[in-house]
């Protein structure tokens, strides 16, 4: 099956600084891949999400950019805000063109540091 | 984006209790939901994949007499965790697609429940 990798676990950088959060997938199969934001004790909210179609996806200060040929994709956050702090998810997706079967990476937590 | 309801949001009980946490989605129909359980500081890991009219697929590992899944509506899919013991207690939080089969469709979450078994 699908095998999600994602690094760092623990990010910490100083507010108006730049975050980025990368991740591996081993299935070459999967082409959707979203990025959701967990804040303690609270649903993951989705953020962003890219399809494989495209290279690179951008909404405000958070981007995402995928490279099937290697098989990562990663999320940057420009201009880091407090509000930012959060523990933050990579998936893909096994199946063509939806949401099924989601595999999720193991987590980044991002601090921003005032 | 759409909107999933998961209740209840806590539950304490005691152990060899059941518990059924609903998750209902209500400004669309899913026929399909997906059930997560999350431990501390751990990713989402994948229980199972309800079916609305069908059985619901388990992963592997994951015991369907233990958790069972019940999704009799298009709006409504229930977990009960029979007989429960202090190592069911977790984070399981629910999903659903907005759109189930189109290019453009989304997974949504519910606000997810804490169980925590005495």
């Amino acid at each position: 099956g699908e095998n999600v990798e994602q690094h760092p676990s623990t990010l910490s950088v100083q507010e108006g600084d730049s975050a980025v959060i990368k991740c591996t997938y081993s299935d070459s199969a999967s082409n959707y891949f979203p990025w959701y934001k967990q804040e303690l004790g609270k649903r993951p909210q989705l953020i962003i999400d890219i399809r494989s179609n495209v290279g690179e996806k951008k909404d405000q200060r958070i981007a995402v950019t995928l490279n099937k040929t290697a098989k990562h994709f990663s999320l940057h956050i420009t201009e880091t805000q407090p509000e930012d702090s959060a523990v933050y998810f990579c998936a893909a997706s096994i199946k063509g063109g939806g949401a099924d079967g989601l595999t999720f990476g193991k987590g980044t937590h991002l601090i921003i540091q005032p | 984006g759409a909107v999933v309801s998961q209740h209840p949001s806590w539950v304490i009980c005691k152990s060899g209790t059941s518990v059924k946490i609903e998750c209902r989605s209500l400004d669309f129909q899913a026929t399909t939901m997906f059930w997560y359980r999350q431990f501390p500081k751990q990713s989402l890991m994948l229980m199972a994949t309800s079916n609305e009219g069908s059985k619901a697929t388990y992963e592997q590992g994951v015991e369907k007499d233990k958790f069972l899944i019940n999704h009799a509506s298009l709006t409504l899919s229930t977990l009960t965790v029979t007989s429960a013991h202090p190592e069911d207690s977790s984070f399981y939080i629910c999903s659903a697609r907005d759109l189930p089969g189109r290019a453009n469709e989304k997974l949504f979450f519910g606000s997810g429940t804490q169980l925590s078994v005495l």
